[in-house]
């Protein structure tokens, strides 16, 4: 079985200011994969990172940047030069299995102050 | 390519009623999952299709909910007789059938509301 825990409901940050948003995990999986979507007010799911568990070399991708911590079960979420478009719900994820079906968090609601 | 597309957006139905929520998985992808998401909550897994079998059912209600995926055609995602519980955004995704499997691609969602 697999649980996501995001201890964090809201979160504020000055425009391109640097957060980071917490995620930890628990799984039974040898085999899994991390992700954080992203929940605007369209409600869309977009997906912003992915991580390998298998890899030990953190995910990238432009502005975001994840530190994944193997061994604390740890998965947390760094956005750099927060823009006013980053406001959002955030939910981390893990995947994994026979199935691969997505277990979530409960979501962190970033806000983006000008 | 066009990506995963759910309809109708926005569904209003009665106690009682049916609701049919349809899913196009994207061009080439055969596994879709459905997820639902109650009023200030995260998504929580439903089920896990792929064409004509249902693999993974385990978060779905034990009764008045069925889900399918044909050969041809959407999924689609029936719940009969609907409470007011059921209220809540139900989101469809799809995962290729190689290479990045675990990468689903998620819909726009349905938002049910049940009056």
């Amino acid at each position: 079985a697999q649980t996501v825990t995001q201890s964090q409901p809201e979160m504020s940050v000055q425009e391109a200011e640097t957060v980071t948003l917490s995620c930890t995990y628990d799984t039974s999986e040898s085999d899994y994969y991390l992700f954080w979507y992203k929940q605007p007010p369209s409600r869309q799911m977009i997906l912003v990172i992915r991580q390998e568990a298998y890899k030990q070399q953190n995910a990238t991708e432009n502005r975001f940047s994840v530190n994944f911590q193997k061994a604390a079960k740890s998965f947390s979420l760094k956005i750099s030069d927060s823009q006013l478009g980053d406001a959002a719900m955030y939910f981390c994820a893990a995947g994994g299995g026979a199935t691969n079906k997505l277990i979530f968090g409960t979501g962190t609601l970033l806000a983006v102050q000008p | 390519n066009a990506g995963v597309m759910q309809n109708p957006r926005h569904l209003v139905r009665r106690r009682g009623q049916e609701a049919r929520l349809r899913c196009s998985p994207m061009k080439g992808h055969s596994h879709v999952y459905w997820y639902r998401q109650l009023p200030e909550e995260g998504l929580k897994f439903m089920v896990y299709l792929q064409k004509e079998n249902i693999i993974d059912e385990s978060g779905m209600p034990k009764e008045r909910f069925s889900a399918e995926f044909p050969k041809e055609g959407p999924s689609i995602l029936r719940i009969q007789q609907v409470v007011r519980g059921d209220s809540a955004a139900y989101f469809c995704a799809s995962s290729p059938d190689r290479g990045k499997e675990n990468e689903q691609f998620f819909g726009p969602g349905t938002r049910l509301t049940v009056l």
